[in-house]
């Protein structure tokens, strides 16, 4: 059974930062794109960042609001996706979804839920 | 970017009766290279995750139930269901995943007349 859990979500200030984690199993992780998810209140989803598999360069692609402030890894030895997130802005609130791209979006965690605030 | 746009922005449904919408994309979706589609729909029920329904814009996903359905090619796409049933009540989502970055359509709220 494939099983995405993440975790690292909190308040934090704007400006400052925080790392998501997406603790992945039940699927080869390092065969797999993975692509974070987020949904701010009363909006709809957007993707803001995804990343390929360490084969492929673990090359990353973000949304434009996200650019030069969010960078997606991956360690394939513990089946780990993370987005590290600075600068925060109080427009990043929302819940954040780790995601399988197949390339679509195949497999969803539960969220975590980043509220920047002061 | 590639922009997705959805119509309409919300509609009721009687139980059994049929629902459709419509998405559109700023450029086509479609692959000449493997004649697919890029184009995903997904259902986004209040305090659970999104569920992928539909990729390469027909091709229903495991378990979903056949009144789910994709039709459409190139920028215009349809999702209906065919006939509503009352755990259908959702936001539904359309996606491009033909150029990066991955993006979705506003999203369309289904509730029952």
């Amino acid at each position: 059974e494939v099983q995405l859990v993440e975790s690292g979500g909190g308040l934090v200030n704007p400006g400052g930062s925080l790392r998501l984690s997406c603790a992945a199993s039940g699927f080869t992780f390092t065969i797999a794109w993975m692509s974070w998810v987020r949904q701010a209140p009363g909006k709809g989803l957007e993707c803001v960042g995804r990343i390929k598999t360490t084969a492929e360069g673990g090359t990353t692609d973000y949304a434009a609001p996200v650019k030069g402030r969010f960078t997606v890894s991956r360690d394939d030895s513990k089946n780990t996706l993370y987005l590290q997130m600075n600068s925060l802005k109080t427009e990043d609130t929302a819940v954040y979804y780790c995601t399988t791209s197949a390339p679509f979006f195949n497999y969803w965690g539960q969220g975590v839920l980043v509220t920047v605030s002061s | 970017d590639i922009v997705m746009t959805q119509s309409p922005d919300s509609l009721a449904v009687s139980l059994g009766e049929r629902a459709t919408i419509n998405c559109k994309s700023s450029q086509s979706v479609f692959s000449s290279s493997d004649n697919k589609n890029y184009l995903a729909w997904y259902q986004h029920k209040p305090g659970q995750p999104p569920k992928l329904l539909i990729y390469w814009a027909s091709t229903r996903e495991s378990g979903v139930p056949d009144r789910f359905s994709g039709s459409g090619s190139g920028i215009d796409f349809t999702l209906t269901i065919s006939s509503l049933q009352a755990e259908d009540v959702a936001v539904y989502y359309c996606q491009q995943y033909y150029a990066p970055p991955p993006t979705f359509g506003p999203g369309t709220k289904v509730d029952i007349k």
